[in-house]
């Protein structure tokens, strides 16, 4: 099935450093999404995306909608240690009502 | 307060008994869906639901069936299960593109 590929798959930074993540798609996706997961929980929506080139800020935090529409970033400014966890990119592939998701990067934030 | 409630979180069962996960939102949501977790693999549509009487697969349905008679619930049933069901499964409810998950139950199969 189709699965979005999130790169990279781990991360380890000192508290303070900007964190960058990106996820791809082989397709066009009409609308790009944004997790949180923390241990032990479901994922939260952190940001959501639904038109070519926007550009989205929460707080620390900047996403930006590919202008392909087959890819997307996440952006985290200054790190702080509860940062950590699972960030997950999701989207919806044009012309159909699935919601897939990307295989997630995994962040540590290092005092 | 909005939410999604799965039972159970946590489940050890033994190969071919069968079993139900329950999920139900109160969000009023047409569409609902199941994910596994797998390590390196992240989400993995299992099936959705569109509206009532109205059930899709995923990308991995099998040995999975899913019934939604009601607006508010959407279980997850394994006929018989198989240790390579052993997984981390979430419930969503989704409102436009946005899904609101449920904490999970994590699912072993010996």
């Amino acid at each position: 099935g189709q699965q979005l590929n999130q790169s990279p798959q781990s991360m380890f930074i000192q508290e303070g450093e900007d964190v960058s993540m990106n996820c791809t798609s082989s397709s066009i996706f009409n609308t790009w999404l944004w997790y949180k997961q923390d241990p032990g929980e479901g994922p939260v929506l952190l940001i959501a995306l639904y038109k070519a080139g926007e550009l989205t800020s929460n707080g620390r935090l900047t996403a930006q909608f590919g202008i392909t529409r087959k890819d997307s970033f996440l952006n985290i400014s200054a790190s702080i240690p509860s940062d950590v966890g699972i960030y997950f990119c999701a989207g919806q592939p044009y012309n159909t009502d699935k919601l897939i998701f990307g295989t997630g990067t995994r962040l540590q934030v290092f005092p | 307060e909005a939410q999604v409630t799965q039972n159970p979180r946590y489940l050890i069962t033994v190969t071919g008994k069968k079993l139900t996960v329950t999920c139900s939102q109160n969000m009023n949501h047409e569409y609902m869906s199941w994910y596994r977790q797998d390590p390196g693999l992240g989400l993995r549509q299992i099936y959705y639901s569109m509206n009532v009487e109205v059930t899709d697969k995923g990308d991995v349905p099998e040995g999975y069936k899913v019934s939604r008679k009601e607006k508010r619930n959407f279980p997850l049933i394994l006929e018989s299960p198989s240790p390579n069901q052993t997984s981390l499964y979430f419930c969503a409810s989704v409102r436009g593109h946005v899904a609101f998950f449920g904490q999970g139950t994590r699912l072993t199969v010996v």
